[in-house]
């Protein structure tokens, strides 16, 4: 079975600060990666996915991830972060093909501050 | 037009009753999707239809009944409310097929507040 790690619970960071929000997977197989993002209030939207091809995938926002099989991981990240950018961040992973099933990390809070 | 709607946004109720949540999605997708975020923002896939067949059914009690009169809409009922049922509830829908058509990648709706008293 596929799990997803979020390193950590809050990132707080000040406005245009870099950030990079940590996320490891396991699995036995191949899998697929997203990271969704939840503002206050809302439900989710997704943020980037990787599914195969260039392992550094750009999402919407300014944000990027890069997928690391090595070491398991999918970080987020963006260079210059905004103060509506504060919301929770997912990491989620899916088998893929006819597994349905998204499995998601226990969410990071990124704080942006003044 | 909102693509994946759920109702009511709020829910209010005692120990014991039963309730519903509806979903439904304009987006044309045959898969659809109910998740439970609780109050530490952790989210867990309770169930998954496709084209209304049951696909996806995780450990949930069975006081927790889903229902796809047709692929658009999926229902959440739930008899018998506790408090631990207290949560934000989440429908989500995404195309099958394959990755090309999108699979896995799910549109969430805004979420339903559940408070149970």
């Amino acid at each position: 079975a596929q799990s997803v790690t979020q390193l950590d619970s809050q990132v707080p960071v000040f406005e245009e600060a870099p950030v990079e929000l940590r996320c490891n997977y396991s699995s036995s197989v191949s899998v697929y990666l997203f990271w969704y993002v939840q503002y206050p209030n809302q439900g989710l939207q997704l943020l980037l996915k990787y599914l195969s091809g260039s392992t550094l995938v750009k999402g919407i926002n300014g944000f990027e991830a890069e997928f690391n099989k090595s070491q398991t991981s999918f970080h987020l990240r963006k260079p210059s972060v905004h103060i509506s950018d504060t919301a929770e961040y997912f990491c989620a992973v899916s088998l893929g093909g006819s597994n349905y099933k998204l499995t998601f990390g226990k969410g990071t809070l990124l704080t942006v501050n003044p | 037009d909102t693509a994946v709607s759920q109702t009511p946004k709020y829910l209010v109720t005692q120990m014991g009753n039963d309730k519903s949540i509806k979903c439904e999605q304009n987006l044309g997708h045959d898969t659809m999707y109910w998740y439970k975020q609780d109050s530490k923002k952790f989210l867990k896939i309770m169930f998954s239809y496709n084209n209304k067949e049951l696909i996806i059914n995780e450990t949930v009690p069975n006081r927790f009944s889903p229902k796809s009169p047709d692929k658009a809409h999926l229902n959440l009922h739930i008899n018998s409310l506790e408090l631990g049922d207290s949560a934000v509830y989440f429908c989500a829908s995404s195309a099958s097929g394959g990755l090309v058509s999108g699979a896995n990648v799910l549109t969430f709706g805004a979420g339903s507040r559940l408070t149970v008293l």
